[in-house]
């Protein structure tokens, strides 16, 4: 596609549901990242994929988060049971691959805005 | 520890003038850094890449420099327009090639 893409824009959610949320990266973007922006700070590194390996997960703040990618396209993250310190906008981005000078540009989606009630 | 700092308070100047963000960084030894600006409601988009043998670079009314002495890039946009506010962060390759972001620095530009 033209630019990356996320879906849910935004998603509401009861405490201890679970969540998915879905990138689709621009085409013959190998590296795929996740991150997480809180209102008002930073964005927090989760994982980054390079193709549908995850060599760098060390972000992902607990084992109720997790992802997976498909070949070089669709990631989806999954957050389960979902407490209310999750709320935050989450962002993917692409890039055409990583390890490459100039090549780790990163390419942003819109994010989804998940809040947990 | 790597860190990057980025002041977190908002810089508020008159359109027309010069703004500068910095960014500063500890305990890395980056290839090179990236700035990127961010919108309320959006994410970040790239603006500028420097290398690590590159002193300044230019685009239009952005420039950027890089001192790896003093582990210092700063960001300057000239004649500054009120459509140039926003949140600006600079970005740099850490471990296992991931982009480490700063937190950012918001810049108002008065009319």
């Amino acid at each position: 596609g033209a630019g990356v893409s996320q879906s849910p824009s935004n998603k509401v959610t009861e405490k201890g549901k679970d969540v998915e949320l879905r990138c689709d990266p621009i085409s013959g973007h190998t590296a795929l990242y996740w991150y997480r922006q809180r209102l008002g700070q930073g964005l927090e590194f989760l994982i980054y994929f390079q193709g549908n390996s995850a060599p760098d997960k060390s972000g992902l703040p607990s084992d109720r988060f997790s992802a997976e990618r498909t070949g070089e396209s669709v990631s989806t993250l999954t957050i389960q049971r979902t407490q209310q310190e999750d709320s935050a906008v989450y962002l993917c981005a692409s890039s055409l691959r990583v390890g490459t000078l100039a090549k780790n540009i990163q390419y942003f989606g819109a994010g989804t805005r998940l809040s947990v009630l | 520890s790597q860190k990057i700092e980025q002041n977190s308070e908002a810089l508020n100047i008159q359109e027309g003038k010069t703004a500068t963000l910095t960014c500063n960084y500890t305990n890395y030894s980056p290839a090179y850094l990236q700035w990127y600006r961010q919108d309320p409601g959006r994410g970040p988009v790239f603006l500028l890449l420097i290398r690590e043998n590159e002193k300044e670079k230019r685009k239009e009314r952005l420039k950027v420099t890089f001192d790896t002495t003093l582990k210092q890039s700063l960001f300057h946009i000239t004649a500054s327009q009120p459509a140039d506010s926003a949140t600006y962060l600079c970005a740099l390759e850490g471990s296992s090639y991931k982009l480490i972001f700063g937190s950012g620095t918001r810049l108002l530009v008065r009319p």
